[in-house]
């Protein structure tokens, strides 16, 4: 089986930087994803992580180690906006199919 | 502009009354997914097409069907709706298989009373 553990909620202030990690065990790995889902939205799609590094898009980077079964998230000069829960999801080789983590609610407070 | 469009945004249902929600995508994508998700929840997945091809998750209800009739449509049935499947349904579509980004929909909520 498959198991994805990311923290339940974060708490940040604006304009600083946070971390979202992502833990996971699953045999076959192929790679992460990261999504942005605001309450009561479809989620959105982050950043995409097959090779072990940092993957920098604007103010969101995306970081992966393959050996250690652990990835992040880190948003930068955090806006209001960024209040979200952001998903990890991992796709192995058995098939077409994503599983997701729980998902990390994250506030930013003024 | 709408790339993955779900018809209805909200539909409210009666236990028991079977109830249909529908996708349709613009992109010609090949996979098409249908995810149940609960409040603060991650999403799950029901099932998947790869084309025409059905994929059913182990433990996805009976209760739960799918039809594609042709690329750009996905219908997701619910033949007898319990309390217990109140939840945001997610439609998604990626151009292959698990290694490409997935394109959401804005979902249908489904209450049931």
């Amino acid at each position: 089986g498959q198991n994805i553990d990311q923290p339940t909620e974060m708490t940040a202030t604006e304009g600083a930087i946070v971390q979202i990690n992502c833990t996971y065990q699953t045999s076959g790995f192929n790679g992460l994803f990261w999504y942005q889902q605001h309450a009561g939205e479809a989620p959105t799609f982050l950043s995409y992580n097959v090779l072990d590094g940092l993957e920098e898009k604007g103010r969101f980077s995306s970081f992966l180690s393959r050996s250690k079964g652990y990835s992040y998230l880190l948003l930068k000069e955090l806006q209001m906006k960024d209040s979200a829960s952001y998903l990890c999801a991992v796709h192995n080789n058995a098939g077409n199919m994503l599983t997701f983590g729980g998902g990390t609610r994250l506030m930013v407070k003024p | 502009d709408a790339m993955v469009i779900q018809n209805p945004r909200y539909q409210v249902t009666q236990f028991g009354k079977p109830v249909t929600l529908s996708c349709s995508q613009t992109l010609n994508h090949n996979v098409m997914y249908w995810y149940q998700q609960k409040s603060s929840q991650a999403p799950k997945l029901l099932f998947h097409y790869y084309d025409k091809d059905f994929n059913n998750e182990a433990d996805t209800p009976d209760n739960f069907q799918s039809r594609r009739p042709n690329t750009s449509f996905c219908f997701l049935d619910i033949r007898s709706p319990g309390l217990g499947d109140a939840a945001m349904y997610l439609c998604a579509t990626s151009r292959r298989g698990g290694d490409y980004e997935q394109y959401f929909g804005p979902g249908t909520r489904l209450t049931v009373t």
